[in-house]
């Protein structure tokens, strides 16, 4: 059981707008920095968001990342069929002295 | 270009060994934690171990402990994860990761454990 905890799957139509939580505790999400990662079956993993908020170069302002408390949510906007992966979220746990993962969530863009 | 390669994967029966390398190109290793991470088939991503710039700050995921050891090279800009004692549950695709907010990661390479 991952000490971050995602939904399993969302859908939502082309065009729509699609939210992903990743809920924790303190002693991850409640005090550390939040990344996003998207992943394509077979290949590496992507980073969409670090520092809980922040877009790298190239990432496209659809995506977009919040944390409130001891959660954090993943927003995509403009959905498109290429945007069909599995989302990551991932922080480190001072509890635990490790950095942990989201069970990960299947997004079906309909 | 930044990359990361790893290397040394493959199938091993339970009980066995292998080393795994993570080869570093276009930037420095010596400045940045790393980190190893795995995914077995069909699952999700599963941390396994970090260390920081200077090898003097290790971690382990308690699946992991006393079995696997993360060291560096950093005059070789290579990072390595030695694997002892290998289970059929540590079959997983693994992978090197810089820290986490700079998003470069390796391809991943196999480590298969069965008799």
């Amino acid at each position: 059981q991952s000490a971050l905890t995602q939904p399993p799957s969302v859908s939502a139509a082309p065009g729509q707008k699609v939210t992903i939580s990743c809920s924790g505790s303190s002693s991850n999400i409640g005090n550390n920095y939040v990344s996003w990662f998207q992943q394509v079956p077979g290949t590496a993993p992507k980073l969409l968001i670090y520092d809980n908020d922040q877009r790298p170069s190239g990432i496209p302002d659809r995506f977009s990342g919040s944390k409130s408390g001891t959660s954090a949510t993943l927003g995509i906007t403009g959905l498109q069929t290429g945007d069909e992966a599995d989302y990551y979220c991932a922080t480190w746990d001072g509890s635990l002295s490790a950095a942990v993962f989201g069970g990960g969530t299947k997004l079906t863009v309909l | 270009e930044v990359q990361l390669v790893e290397s040394g994967g493959g199938l091993v029966q339970p009980g066995g060994s292998l080393r795994l390398s993570c080869a570093a190109s276009g930037f420095t290793l010596s400045n940045y934690g790393m980190h190893w991470v795995r995914q077995a088939p069909g699952k999700g991503l599963v941390w396994v171990s970090g260390i920081n710039a200077d090898g003097s700050r290790i971690n382990y995921a308690d699946s992991v402990k006393g079995r696997f050891t993360i060291s560096r090279e950093n005059a070789k800009d290579t990072l390595y994860l030695q694997m002892n004692s290998l289970r059929a549950e540590d079959t997983a695709v693994y992978y090197c990761a810089r820290e986490f907010r700079s998003g470069i990661w390796g391809q991943g390479t196999m480590v298969t454990v069965s008799s």
